[in-house]
């Protein structure tokens, strides 16, 4: 089974604070790598995505990091607010599949 | 522009009875997925299709659930009989796939089932 795997399970960060979420894939024919933002009774939300022709990416408050050679990836986010709590998923897929497969999760809270 | 659209939102059974879910992806949007998402656990796909056929389904236990999609538009997930293991969120999620670079995935907000 591709797999990807995520950590931490959660992660508690002061309002201003960094929150950094890592990533670690091992189907080397993923080339799209989002990262998905789901609050509680709400489906996932596309928060930010990269490919691995770039090994960074910004939007925001969100940054994500690739390293191609460790096949790792990783979201930061920047100045975290009580509104980034929430639950966030990484993904990846493979161009012409489109099948994502999803990291089991990490549970941010951002204290206030 | 319309979200994707699934009902009921929420769900109880009892073991061994049947449930269906019903899902309209976004207009135009030729791939669409069914995904099972435990309490605490990722989204696992269970189905993909590419407009009316099914381009994965190596995920779905095929002696209780199974998933059709007529005409490439609507779709529905039945399971048939449920278990207690079956508890989860069922989200429906739809993309336009072109083939042409990425290609988000839009979610719906789920059925929460609850089997006891």
């Amino acid at each position: 089974q591709q797999q990807v795997k995520q950590s931490p399970q959660s992660l508690i960060v002061q309002k201003g604070g960094i929150s950094i979420i890592n990533c670690a894939y091992e189907n080397t024919a993923f080339d799209y790598f989002p990262w998905y933002q789901q609050f509680p009774g709400k489906g996932p939300a596309l928060l930010i995505a990269i490919r691995p022709d770039v090994s960074e990416k910004k939007e925001g408050r969100f940054t994500i990091s690739f390293n191609k050679s460790a096949k790792q990836f990783s979201l930061h986010i920047m100045d975290s607010q009580p509104g980034d709590s929430a639950t966030y998923f990484c993904a990846g897929a493979a161009s012409g599949t489109y099948k994502y497969i999803f990291g089991t999760g990490t549970r941010l809270k951002v204290l206030a | 522009e319309a979200g994707v659209a699934q009902s009921p939102r929420y769900k109880i059974i009892e073991k061994r009875q049947s449930v269906a879910f019903w899902c309209n992806p976004i207009s135009g949007h030729a791939t669409l997925y069914w995904y099972q998402q435990i309490l605490g656990q990722g989204p696992k796909l269970l189905i993909q299709f590419q407009n009316n056929g099914v381009v994965d389904d190596s995920q779905l236990p095929k002696d209780r659930f199974s998933a059709e999609r007529l005409k490439g538009v609507d779709s529905t997930l039945k399971i048939q009989p449920a278990k207690l293991e079956d508890s989860a969120v069922y989200l429906c999620a739809s993309s336009l796939a072109t083939g042409h670079g990425d290609t988000e995935a839009f979610f719906g907000q789920g059925t929460r089932l609850t089997v006891v």
